[in-house]
């Protein structure tokens, strides 16, 4: 079956810098791969997504990429702020219903 | 639209209790899922449905049944609950039924003593 392995596991960075989490899948087949961002206490909430005939995709100051030969895709965020602080989860479609996550990086924007 | 609503909140239990974690949408999606999230393994998923009498296993399905008679309500019931059930448990649901942009509930967290 699919599997997505998710790095860094920690990352701290001051406002204002960029952050980059990086994911690898091992089914060629999946074909959507999403991002979901989990603040303390809630549930993950879908920030950004992109699908295998795209290589990019942008939405202000989050993007993504996928490198569909590598089966790679990663989270870029720029100009971090405070808010940013949370943990994001990558997740690769394995098919017609099922998700499967990544293990999730806690990511701490520093004042 | 309240969205995805899970009760409770929380709850503790003793093992060999049973229970029920509700799931529930208002947003007439035909998929709904059941996830756990334990420390560094990030999101599993343990059962799915996509219509209502309609049911399949996720990854780690055992201990756990499901059933599906509305559109809207999917609970998660624990008929026997042990300890390596104590996670958190979120429900989620889409309405294209390809798993994309699910959107989750709050969460129910489980302790099992």
């Amino acid at each position: 079956g699919e599997n997505v392995e998710q790095h860094p596991s920690t990352l701290s960075v001051q406002e204002g810098d960029s952050a980059v989490i990086k994911c690898t899948y091992s089914d060629s087949a999946s074909n959507y791969f999403p991002w979901y961002k989990q603040e303390l206490g809630k549930g993950p909430q879908l920030i950004i997504d992109i699908r295998s005939n795209v290589g990019e995709k942008k939405d202000q100051r989050i993007a993504v990429t996928l490198n569909k030969t590598a089966k790679h895709f990663s989270l870029h965020i720029t100009e971090t702020q405070p808010e940013d602080s949370a943990v994001y989860f990558c997740a690769a479609s394995m098919g017609f219903q099922k998700l499967v996550f990544g293990t999730g990086t806690r990511l701490l924007v520093s004042p | 639209n309240a969205g995805v609503t899970q009760t409770p909140k929380f709850q503790v239990l003793k093992t060999g209790q049973s229970m029920t974690l509700q799931c529930a949408q208002d947003m007439n999606h035909e998929y709904m899922s059941w996830y756990r999230q334990d420390p560094g393994m990030g999101l599993r998923l343990i059962h799915y449905s996509v219509g209502a009498g309609i049911t399949d296993q996720g990854e780690v399905p055992n201990g756990y049944n499901v059933s599906r008679s509305t559109t809207e309500d999917f609970p998660l019931r624990l008929l026997s609950a042990a300890p390596s059930q104590t996670s958190v448990y979120f429900c989620a649901s889409s309405y294209v039924a390809r798993g994309e942009t699910q959107y989750f509930g709050p969460g129910t967290r489980l302790l099992v003593l």
